[in-house]
């Protein structure tokens, strides 16, 4: 069975240019996670999503970043624009549900470098 | 609320002894408790994770962790450590919906 897939692996962009990163989820996962990995720390939840809907977005700088989950499966999150300090490596994870026992799965990751 | 903290950032240890990496957890409910080990320029592997059946719980390539309530610790052990083991360890703690609290990491290096 496939994991999570994301796509790109590396992006290399300047400030002030937008940023799309985007994350398969093993199929059949309900739950999709998006976390922030700085250099050196653990990562760090950015946003939940439940099926389509997005139920823990509190951590989510909403002023350059949004994501969004159609029909469920895909999700792509966005920075626009990008700053120096958004160099990090951008996590996806998916677990069959919200059960707080359940294993989450993780992507390789989108390693971003800004400019 | 729940966190973790892993005490040593760096750890180092010879091929063939012991690796004990710690994480101490703090949460305001009952506890699980996940490992993950993470190699260079890839994702988060999970190793082994504590759900409140056996105290003491096995994982893979070797590793197993003890959760200690009266200590509030989730310690990773291997008996005998191998080359392959250099990465990055992680301890995490989940929360409602299933959040993780991850730890700041422990870099484990094995020397020949």
């Amino acid at each position: 069975e496939a994991g999570v897939v994301q796509s790109p692996r590396y992006k290399i962009i300047e400030k002030k240019q937008p940023v799309a990163f985007w994350c398969n989820p093993i199929s059949g996962h309900n739950t999709l996670y998006w976390y922030l990995q700085n250099l050196g720390q653990g990562p760090e939840l950015l946003i939940r999503y439940e099926n389509e809907e997005a139920v823990d977005d509190s951590q989510l700088p909403k002023d350059r970043f949004s994501a969004e989950r159609l029909k469920g499966v895909d999700s792509t999150l966005k920075i626009q624009p990008a700053e120096l300090g958004d160099s990090a490596v951008y996590l996806c994870a998916s677990s069959l549900g919200r059960r707080a026992e359940e294993t989450q799965y993780f992507g390789p990751g989108t390693r971003l470098l800004v400019l | 609320a729940q966190s973790v903290t892993q005490l040593g950032s760096h750890v180092s240890v010879s091929e063939g002894a012991l690796v004990l990496l710690r994480c101490n957890y703090s949460s305001s409910v009952p506890p699980y408790l996940f490992w993950y080990v993470q190699y260079p320029n890839q994702g988060l592997q999970l190793l082994l994770k504590y759900t409140s059946a056996a105290t003491l719980v096995k994982g893979i390539n070797g590793f197993e962790a003890e959760f200690k309530k009266s200590e509030t610790s989730f310690h990773l052990t291997k008996p005998s450590a191998h080359m392959s083991d250099a990465a990055e360890y992680f301890c995490a703690v989940s929360g409602t919906g299933n959040q993780f609290y991850f730890g700041t990491g422990t870099s484990l290096t094995v020397i020949p």
